[in-house]
């Protein structure tokens, strides 16, 4: 059983560079989210889609775009990356927004020199 | 507005002891509150959640919380801890408040399980 599946796995980036995380879910879910976690603040909400054809920022969009492709793929663009967003991005989803358990992807390592 | 404290960010317990860990939460309305674990290199699973059934909340792997609105916490405890326990647990919480529910994750507590 698939879940969330996220890729790349690992990925370096120069500054300025850009490049899209792609995120898809075979749950039949409404709601997709992207994170970014890093040590010591937890998990961070950068976007989310609370239904196909909808995104919305979250706590920390600066420098993110998203798409909501269809209902299964949620993708997320760093247009011209900065060393500030190396971190762990997780892609997620849920039945409905908020307050319904989620379901994450194994995340992607970026690194930006 | 809601936030989560997890007390302790990494907490160290021997193989077959109990395990504590705390999360208090704030909230304006009636919570809905999760435990998470997140295995190394690995993205979060849900441990257990309460949503207002049952104020003590059984979840996978052994791990129970218990609800206690008076002292606003949500510990997440295991009578005997295992090797495989060793990982990263996050407390969450959000409402059903109607409009964008907002999830607020707590910092997360690495927990250490010593042979």
């Amino acid at each position: 059983n698939a879940g969330v599946t996220q890729t790349p796995k690992f990925q370096v980036l120069k500054t300025g560079q850009s490049m899209t995380l792609q995120c898809a879910q075979d749950m039949n879910h409404n709601s997709m989210y992207w994170y970014r976690q890093d040590p010591g603040m937890g998990l961070r909400l950068i976007y989310y889609s609370a239904s196909e054809g909808t995104t919305d920022k979250g706590e920390v969009p600066n420098g993110y775009n998203v798409s909501r492709l269809n209902k299964r793929e949620f993708s997320l663009r760093l247009e011209s990356a900065a060393p500030s967003q190396t971190s762990v991005y997780f892609c997620a989803s849920s039945v409905k927004q908020g307050t319904t358990e989620a379901f994450f992807g194994q995340g992607t390592r970026l690194t930006v020199v | 507005a809601q936030s989560v404290t997890q007390l302790g960010s990494h907490v160290s317990v021997s193989e077959g002891a109990l395990v504590l860990l705390r999360c208090n939460y704030s909230s304006s309305v009636p919570p809905y509150l999760f435990w998470y674990v997140q295995y190394p290199n690995q993205g979060l699973q849900l441990l257990l959640k309460y949503t207002s059934a049952a104020t003590l909340v059984k979840g996978i792997n052994g791990f129970e919380a218990e609800f206690k609105k008076s002292e606003t916490s949500f510990h997440l405890t295991k009578p005997s801890a295992h090797m495989s326990d060793a990982a990263e647990y996050f407390c969450a919480v959000t409402s059903d408040s109607g409009g964008y529910q907002k999830v607020t994750f707590g910092i997360g507590t690495k927990l250490q399980v010593i042979p």
